[in-house]
């Protein structure tokens, strides 16, 4: 079945440091790929979407490019700060169909912690 | 801005008992979803909803649990006798239909369940 497998973490990091967290995923056909981010005390919100190869999604200084030779998905910021502490998802959905809603396979998260 | 809210944000309760865990959905949406985060683990789909009716669960939710959508409004999870093992975060999520194209599935902020 599918999966997705991400940088377990927690990763701790200065102001203004580059962020890396690697994702990579296992699903049949081309499945539309998404990174969350979940607050303290909030729900996971969307932080950005691809949905097919070679795509990059991108959002408040975040970016991701969608990998299809090497299945990976892998989350970019070149300047972190101390409000991007947060945990990050990466999650998958399979190929869009129509009149279907997809269930999204996440990965365990990544806890990220930005230090001034 | 309008959001997913899930009600109580924890709930503590004896191995056994039934919990009903309940959740608002955005008003226009027409998906509903429950997803559970057991700690240190992944976020795992559970159930989605849709016109009334289970359109796709998983393994986990076998016949201990079961959804509704008692009024226009609310969407609940009851747990019908609960076991340790489902100590977890459980987090509610609603989508709009769009027949072909990208949709974002809006999560609350989760009720951690925790059975004693």
């Amino acid at each position: 079945g599918d999966s997705v497998t991400q940088m377990e973490g927690p990763v701790t990091l200065s102001e203004e440091a580059f962020l890396t967290i690697n994702c990579t995923y296992t699903a049949t056909g081309y499945p539309s790929l998404f990174w969350y981010v979940q607050y303290p005390g909030e729900g996971l919100q969307l932080l950005l979407k691809a949905t097919k190869a070679d795509d990059k999604g991108s959002n408040k200084g975040f970016e991701a490019t969608y990998r299809k030779e090497t299945t990976s998905f892998h989350l970019e910021k070149g300047s972190v700060q101390v409000s991007d502490s947060a945990v990050y998802f990466c999650a998958l959905s399979p190929s869009l169909g129509g009149g279907s809603n997809y269930k999204l396979t996440f990965g365990k998260g990544t806890l990220l912690t930005v230090n001034p | 801005e309008p959001e997913v809210t899930q009600t109580p944000s924890h709930q503590v309760t004896q191995m056994g008992q039934e919990v009903i865990l309940r959740c608002v959905p955005i008003s226009n949406h027409l998906y509903f979803y429950w997803y559970r985060q057991i700690l240190g683990q992944k976020v795992e789909f559970l159930v989605s909803f849709y016109n009334n009716e289970i359109s796709e669960k998983s393994e986990i939710f076998d016949d201990q649990f079961s959804v509704e959508r008692p009024d226009g409004s609310n969407f609940t999870l009851k747990i019908r006798s609960t076991k340790l093992e489902d100590s977890a975060m459980y987090f509610c999520a609603s989508s709009e239909a769009f027949p072909r194209g990208f949709y974002e599935q809006y999560f609350g902020p989760g009720t951690r369940l925790t059975v004693t």
